[in-house]
């Protein structure tokens, strides 16, 4: 299907473990985010990517790590999941010239136990 | 760093129009203002996107004050299906970095 695609949609881990969520747009935008979105705090930017293999830190990057070799995927990993990091995870699009318009996939529901 | 403040939440009547206000006072220059609807269990979805003076589209109408230090959106006629929450965001893919969404603003609208 065409649009952004978020992959999986719920996932639950135990603490210390390693997780990675997908994100694929069929877009070819160049700009692609991921957001973590917690009760009282809106969407808080993590990482972002301008183009494949550039990648840059948002306001919360802290035990995340990010990957953009093609230019419609850009995964998210935790490379030892905490369980502050138990949250929903959104992934968005955009291109240069629409100012911040966004396309936001479905989101992932991460709980880490 | 452009960060807003909007109200936590508003109540509407079906049929109402109805404005919710954004304010950004540090917004910078190439700061865009944004405005996203999102209902529960789903991502954020575009409504309008301004940059000075007033934009209106099919849904949704938004005002910019001259200095830029707010704006509020104006949903005309609001049904049921218009409960979600709204958020406002102000900046610059060249400033990427720094985007960040306010809280929103939670409308309930009902009969």
């Amino acid at each position: 299907d065409a649009g952004i695609t978020q992959s999986p949609r719920y996932k639950i881990t135990e603490t210390g473990r390693q997780v990675t969520l997908m994100c694929h747009q069929t877009w070819s935008h160049s700009y692609m985010f991921w957001y973590r979105q917690d009760l009282g705090h809106g969407l808080r930017l993590i990482y972002y990517s301008a183009a494949a293999d550039i990648t840059d830190k948002g306001e919360v990057p802290d035990g995340y790590v990010v990957s953009r070799s093609k230019t419609e995927n850009f995964p998210l990993t935790l490379e030892s999941a905490t369980r502050s990091q138990t949250s929903v995870y959104f992934c968005a699009s955009s291109s240069p010239g629409t100012g911040t318009i966004q396309y936001f996939g479905a989101g992932t529901r991460l709980s880490v136990l | 760093l452009a960060k807003t403040t909007q109200p936590i939440s508003m109540d509407s009547y079906e049929g109402q129009e109805v404005n919710i206000t954004c304010s950004h006072n540090n917004i910078a220059t190439n700061d865009y203002i944004t405005w996203y609807q999102q209902f529960p269990s789903q991502g954020p979805r575009f409504i309008i996107q301004g940059y000075k003076t007033k934009v209106t589209n099919e849904v949704a109408s938004l005002f910019i004050p001259a200095d830029r230090k707010s704006s509020t959106l104006s949903l005309p006629r609001v049904s049921l299906s218009d409960t979600a929450v709204y958020y406002c965001l102000v900046g610059d893919l060249g400033t990427a970095s720094k985007l960040t969404f306010g809280t929103g603003t939670r409308l309930q609208v009902t009969l």
